[in-house]
């Protein structure tokens, strides 16, 4: 167990659907970030949230979007659900405050979503 | 152009070999990773490292920030280190990662 836990592991649903892609970051880390893997783009980084802000946003589609809650845990919504969309999503987290100074350790990847649009 | 360029794309061992997989780049980094990815899945973060070399067991991450090169060794391989190896990099106005193709790696018994 990283830490990190993303719920759930395997989703399969149809074109045209939405789904919420949950994830709970390590304790003590601020920042979450999803990132997707597909066949054909490898890992691609999607959006990023600071202790409840936006802080950094890839190439996302209009179509997804994300929202840290109070408690840190993250959810990635995506909607209007295309084939293209079947992936590997994962949520990593990182950055603890330490001594009012933000420090990064490195990443904790969770174990993934795998989407499977049909 | 990528901005990380990973070599080689695959890669075949036996048992026991010394394996090195390598890792350019093209910009200014803040600190490059290496991660692990088992056919299941999962990654796991090797290395972060901003200079010099780390060791961990029987891996060593290698950097040379004037050279924008780095390479991960894996000393005497086992078909358990099967997986794909990702090197990736931080930048300095940003903490997001930005992957290479990865480095699919097979160690036959």
């Amino acid at each position: 167990d990283s830490g990190v836990t993303q719920t759930p592991k395997h989703l399969i649903t149809a074109t045209g659907q939405r789904v919420t892609l949950r994830c709970s970051p390590r304790s003590g880390d601020l920042s979450v970030y999803w990132y997707q893997q597909s066949l054909d783009q490898g890992l691609q980084f999607l959006i990023q949230y600071y202790n409840g802000e936006e802080r950094a946003k890839g190439n996302i589609l209009e179509r997804f979007s994300a929202q840290q809650f109070p408690d840190l845990h993250s959810e990635l919504n995506l909607s209007s659900l295309e084939l293209g969309d079947s992936a590997l999503y994962f949520c990593a987290s990182s950055s603890l405050l330490v001594q009012g100074r933000l420090t990064n350790y490195g990443y904790t990847f969770g174990s993934g979503t795998r989407l499977t649009v049909v | 152009k990528n901005e990380v360029e990973q070599s080689p794309q695959n890669l075949t061992a036996q048992e026991g070999e010394f394996i090195t997989i390598n890792c350019s780049y093209s910009v200014g980094i803040s600190a490059l990773h290496w991660l692990q990815q088992h056919p299941g899945g999962g990654i796991v973060s090797l290395f972060m490292l901003s200079s010099g070399k780390k060791k961990h067991g029987r891996l060593i991450a290698t950097i040379n920030i004037q050279e924008k090169h780095s390479s991960l060794h894996i000393t005497a391989s086992h078909p358990r280190d099967s997986a794909v190896y990702i090197c990736a990099f931080t930048s300095y106005n940003t903490d997001k990662l930005i992957f290479g193709t990865g480095t699919r790696l097979q160690v036959f018994p």
